[in-house]
């Protein structure tokens, strides 16, 4: 079975600096998508970034960009000139080429620092 | 485009009642989801519909549980009857395609006492 790892359950960042968020994930596929959402005190899940394991290049959205290692089987999450609106939950996912059973990691508790 | 509408958006009731969760899904989008949400097992996908139909229902922890697509722009899942352990915050997402994003809605907290 498929699991995804965000082995840091809280991180902290100061206004306008940078943060990575970990992720690891478990797959013997080769064809698959990942993703990662943001869920701030309002409960919503907002898609935040998506990479295609097929692509090497790393995909970016504006201040967010990730770091895909395939072979590492690692997708983290930077992002860039921390605002107070990024303060939220942030949920790694992983879904499989074969099927819509997206697995989601535990998540990791954002503080942002003014 | 209006995104996907969960309602009710809170649902205290006490156990042994039925209760029934609904959702519309982004028009176009051929893929529905229900997921559940606790602290103790974070985000977890109850079963899923393609055009309709129920594709992969191996989530849903009960036959307690059950949800219906009766056309292309609403579901529902029904808990009959509730458990105080059902407790959770339950989501409705949908996608275009398969492997592009889903869309989550805004959840419905749901209390069972």
């Amino acid at each position: 079975a498929q699991t995804v790892t965000q082995s840091q359950p809280e991180m902290s960042v100061q206004e306008a600096e940078t943060v990575t968020l970990s992720c690891t994930y478990d797959t013997s596929e080769s064809d698959y998508y990942l993703f990662w959402y943001k869920q701030p005190p309002s409960r919503q899940m907002i898609l935040v970034i998506r990479q295609e394991a097929y692509k090497q290049q790393n995909a970016t959205e504006n201040r967010f960009s990730v770091n895909f290692q395939k072979a590492a089987k690692s997708f983290s999450l930077k992002i860039s000139d921390s605002q107070l609106g990024d303060a939220a939950m942030y949920f790694c996912a992983y879904l499989p080429g074969g099927n819509n059973d997206m697995r989601f990691g535990a998540g990791t508790r954002l503080t942002v620092k003014p | 485009d209006a995104g996907v509408i969960q309602s009710p958006r809170h649902e205290v009731t006490e156990m042994g009642q039925e209760v029934t969760l609904r959702c519309k899904p982004i028009s176009g989008h051929d893929y529905l989801f229900w997921y559940r949400q606790t602290m103790m097992r974070g985000l977890e996908l109850l079963i899923y519909f393609n055009n309709n139909v129920p594709i992969d229902d191996s989530g849903m922890p009960e036959d307690r549980f059950s949800a219906k697509m009766p056309n292309a722009s609403f579901s529902t899942l029904k808990i009959q009857p509730s458990e105080p352990r059902d407790s959770a915050v339950y989501f409705c997402a949908s996608s275009f395609l398969f492997g592009q994003p889903q869309h989550f809605g805004d959840g419905t907290r749901l209390s069972i006492l």
